[in-house]
């Protein structure tokens, strides 16, 4: 089935940088967007941005921009988000989603499971 | 940037009703060339990620119980659920993809009366 898998929960320093993981299975990794949304305590859904895991384009939230990079290896099926800088504001769960389309203007139908980064001295 | 609101915050139903959240968007996601509007709702339980509904503003993801439905276009929609089920409980939240950044509403967290 289709699915999305992250990974684990990280706990970082303030000014430090973390790397999540998302893997894809069950489609064709390449024939959809992904995007990454965060959730902060008590907080709405916030988008960060996505890539086209086909041709590897991105586009971040100006929110984010300078300190957010997102990646894919297409060979591991695996998209990747990396924030540096971090600062307590930046505690919250991160999730991965698939977009239903290969363009950006599409509803996420698949949701990772969450990967929860604590920013904390 | 578009900014969403819905309402209420939280409303609790009795099992079998209906519950009716409204969602506001800032500007309209209405793109007139295809005539749809880019409005997505999700629900999202405790410890679990949010699960898609609707997009298209009124089409129901595969698999959604026909109990949920959406509507509205332009700037004003809303999502319906007819019967209220107790696995039914949980946040709702409205989402525009109509322009980047994609924005979400502030949730709308529905109860057992």
């Amino acid at each position: 089935q289709v699915q999305l898998v992250q990974s684990g929960a990280e706990v970082k320093k303030p000014g430090a940088s973390v790397k999540v993981s998302c893997k894809a299975s069950g489609y064709t990794f390449t024939s959809y967007t992904m995007h990454w949304v965060r959730q902060a305590p008590g907080q709405r859904l916030e988008w960060m941005g996505w890539i086209n895991a086909g041709n590897g384009h991105t586009k971040y939230s100006q929110k984010f921009q300078g300190r957010v990079t997102i990646t894919r290896d297409t060979s591991a099926n695996t998209a990747y988000m990396e924030l540096s800088s971090l600062r307590s504001e930046d505690t919250a769960v991160y999730y991965c989603a698939r977009g239903m389309a290969t363009i950006l203007l599409s509803a996420f139908d698949v949701w990772g499971q969450g990967t929860m980064v604590t920013v904390s001295s | 940037d578009i900014v969403m609101t819905q309402s209420p915050d939280s409303l609790a139903v009795s099992l079998g009703e209906r519950a009716t959240i409204n969602c506001k968007s800032s500007q309209s996601v209405l793109y007139r060339s295809n005539n749809k509007n880019y409005l997505a709702w999700y629900q999202q339980k405790p410890g679990q990620p949010p699960k898609l509904l609707i997009y298209w503003a009124s089409t129901r993801e595969s698999g959604v119980p026909d109990r949920f439905s959406g509507s509205g276009s332009g700037t004003d929609f809303t999502l319906t659920i007819s019967s209220l089920q107790a696995e039914d409980v949980a946040v709702y939240y409205c989402q525009q993809y109509y322009s980047t950044p994609i924005t979400f509403g502030p949730g709308t967290k529905v109860d057992i009366k």
